[in-house]
């Protein structure tokens, strides 16, 4: 199973809002409504902050957004602020036994 | 509070053998399915193994696929990664993460993450 398609880097300023995109395939993202997006600041574990392609977990910011559209899935950050700078996987369920990451977008606050 | 510690990582030449636990409390461990997620310094993430909350169903990504294997102790509340036939592409820090209650896979706890280093 091959690793979801994400952009390596993104940049955008303070405010301003930013969309990652996750592309797979028809057995990954575009079978299940199961995408879910990390956040990981350098030295620090992953945080879910996006699960079943739209959902955010309890304390997470509303300035985060998922929506999925075929195969592929998106982050929305809105807002865009310093503390958001980090390192955003995806991931698909696959099947009951595999899932499948995305190889990681950095985001940069200039 | 949900809490996952994880421990056993070290350095081991090619070849060697290397057992991974992950201390959880905070929730009921028997309730829950259970990851591990590895990531080589400065890359992505790779799903390792999968296990039900029984642990009467397991998983392996096909790179560690009848070299690795997870199990499970409920009453202990500790979670296992057995490495045997270890490789230098296996250097990563592997994460023990908890998979949340929604359908689906959402790693909604982790823990800090075991060093693994395989080198002569």
């Amino acid at each position: 199973q091959s690793a979801l398609t994400q952009p390596a880097s993104m940049s955008a300023s303070p405010g301003q809002r930013i969309t990652i995109s996750c592309t797979g395939s028809s057995n990954d993202i575009g079978r299940y409504n199961f995408v879910s997006w990390y956040q990981q600041h350098p030295g620090r574990a992953p945080k879910l902050i996006i699960y079943g392609v739209s959902t955010r977990p309890s304390g997470i910011s509303d300035r985060f957004s998922g929506s999925k559209s075929g195969n592929t899935a998106s982050l929305t950050i809105s807002g865009l602020q310093a503390e958001d700078e980090a390192h955003y996987y995806c991931s698909s369920y696959i099947t009951s036994d595999s899932v499948v990451f995305g190889g990681g977008t950095k985001v940069a606050v200039l | 509070e949900v809490q996952l510690v994880e421990s056993g990582g070290d350095l081991v030449q090619p070849g060697g053998t290397l057992r991974l636990s992950c201390a959880a409390s905070g929730f009921t461990f028997s309730d829950y399915w259970m990851v591990w997620v590895r990531q080589v310094p400065g890359k992505g993430l790779e799903w390792v193994s999968r296990i039900n909350p029984a642990g009467s169903f397991i998983s392996h990504a096909g790179s560690v696929r009848g070299r690795f294997t997870v199990s499970r102790d409920n009453a202990g509340n500790s979670l296992y990664l057995q490495m045997n036939s270890l490789r230098a592409e296996d250097t990563a820090v592997y994460y023990c993460a908890r998979d949340g209650p929604a359908t689906g896979v959402d790693l909604d706890h982790w823990g800090q993450g075991t060093l693994v280093t395989v080198s002569s």
